[in-house]
């Protein structure tokens, strides 16, 4: 069926550490892709999309990039902070019928220490 | 512009009580979504109003379960009455009707049964 499958955590790493967290999502066709983020004691925010095959989402020194062929966004960073401690939400739309709900992964905790 | 608001933040219930929550959506925004997280699994969804139709409820549990969306500003989330296994994050989403798949979600309301 529909799933999202997101690289397990927790994640620790140390400030100024490269960040990979694998994202790849079963689909019909090409739904548009997200990664949204919760830092502790808020809402879910969102941090990046993309919308079609190839695209890069960035922001914040995030970038995940689009791939169909091996239908994944991977999220990446090239220097972390204690600041971008947080959890990391990787999604996808809903591509069928009316409803664009979004169909998420587990969820990976990072924490950067100083 | 106020964000999507979620009350209460936390509450703590016994087994066999009610509750419900509140969401309160961006002004103008005719979608509604309800997710919930259960701790250890993916953030799941509930149910998506369009104004105040209800969309879909494919992802309802049970009819423990009843969301109404009156006059279609915000919405309530009752459960009646209340199981261990309903403990978790009720987060609650909205986005208008025309436009891009961006969700604007709330803080989420921290369920606990007891």
């Amino acid at each position: 069926g529909d799933s999202v499958t997101q690289m397990e955590g927790p994640v620790t790493l140390s400030e100024e550490a490269f960040l990979t967290i694998n994202c790849t999502y079963t689909a019909t066709g090409y739904p548009s892709l997200f990664w949204y983020v919760q830092y502790p004691g808020e809402g879910l925010q969102l941090l990046l999309k993309a919308t079609k095959a190839d695209d890069k989402g960035s922001n914040k020194g995030f970038e995940a990039t689009y791939r169909k062929e091996t239908t994944s966004f991977h999220l990446e960073k090239g220097s972390v902070q204690v600041s971008d401690s947080a959890v990391y939400f990787c999604a996808r739309i809903n591509n069928a019928g009316n409803n664009r709900k979004l169909i998420w992964g587990l969820g990976t905790s990072l924490a950067v220490n100083p | 512009e106020a964000g999507v608001t979620q009350f209460p933040s936390h509450s703590v219930i016994e087994k066999g009580q009610t509750v419900t929550l509140r969401c309160d959506p961006i002004s103008g925004h005719d979608n509604l979504y309800w997710y919930r997280r259960v701790m250890g699994k993916e953030i799941k969804f509930l149910l998506h109003f369009v104004k105040e139709s209800k969309q879909d409820e494919s992802g309802m549990p049970n009819n423990r379960f009843l969301a109404e969306r009156t006059g279609g500003t915000y919405s309530t989330l009752k459960v009646q009455p209340a199981e261990l296994e309903d403990s978790g994050v009720y987060f609650c989403a909205s986005s208008p009707l025309l436009g891009g798949y961006e969700q604007y979600f709330g803080p989420g309301t921290r369920l606990t049964v007891t």
